[in-house]
């Protein structure tokens, strides 16, 4: 199971971490995913995070602007979300791949508005 | 970045009726394709993996296949719980990207 939380209002340019707890897996032996949706549209994929933290990939659409981590001994992955734009409003999820994405959590909404 | 488009856009039909769903991928991903449903207010749900696996606990009316850039997801007689939003997704290249979705409604 994934929980994430850490959503919620915030003004354009300001900043949001995101918080993604996992249990009922060994989640240290996991890379993790976060995706986002915006209302309305499709899935779009934001960043990806190595089991141990080692390597990280990132959208282009939110490079420089965003960084993943992970705490392994918390189970929990975060995004920690800068210089936030119009355009991040969306539910963020979080995602474990395993061939394809088979966990996902249901999502928190980060609205950027003024 | 790979841009997977599918086709069609909507697809109108009929509980029991055939569905077949396309995703073009610019460049080749091999079998590295995933298909996904997502019913409203939901996650999606991961129905095949590596173009033609089906996940745990998926249905035998689901199938895929294909490879390299053109890919289809089956179903071979809709249930109403089938009317929903199909994504495809690759996971050969870096950024992973998604297809922008192809809605399956009542006709």
């Amino acid at each position: 199971q994934l929980v994430e939380s850490g959503g919620g209002v915030v003004q354009p340019g300001g900043s949001l971490r995101l918080s993604c707890t996992a249990s009922g897996f060994s989640f240290r032996n996991y890379g993790m995913h976060w995706v986002r949706q915006a209302p309305g549209k499709g899935l779009e994929w934001v960043a990806f995070i190595q089991y141990d933290g080692a390597i990280k990939y990132y959208a282009d659409s939110v490079k420089g602007r965003f960084s993943i981590s992970r705490d392994n001994s918390q189970n929990t992955v975060y995004l920690q979300m800068n210089s936030l734009r119009g355009e991040d409003t969306a539910v963020y999820s979080c995602a474990r791949p395993s061939g394809g994405y088979d966990v996902w959590g249901k999502g928190t909404a980060v609205t950027v508005s003024s | 970045e790979i841009v997977l488009t599918q086709s069609p856009a909507t697809l109108s039909l009929s509980p029991g009726d055939r569905a077949t769903l396309s995703c073009r991928a610019s460049q080749s991903v091999s079998f590295y394709l995933a298909w996904y449903q997502q019913r409203p207010g939901q996650a999606p749900r991961l129905l095949i993996y590596d173009a033609s696996n089906r996940a745990t606990g998926i249905p035998a009316r689901f199938s895929g296949s294909g490879s390299g850039t053109d890919f289809t997801l089956t179903i071979s007689s809709l249930e109403p719980a089938d009317f929903a939003v199909y994504y495809c997704q690759q996971r050969s290249n870096w950024p992973q990207t998604f297809g922008q979705g192809t809605r399956v409604d009542f006709k």
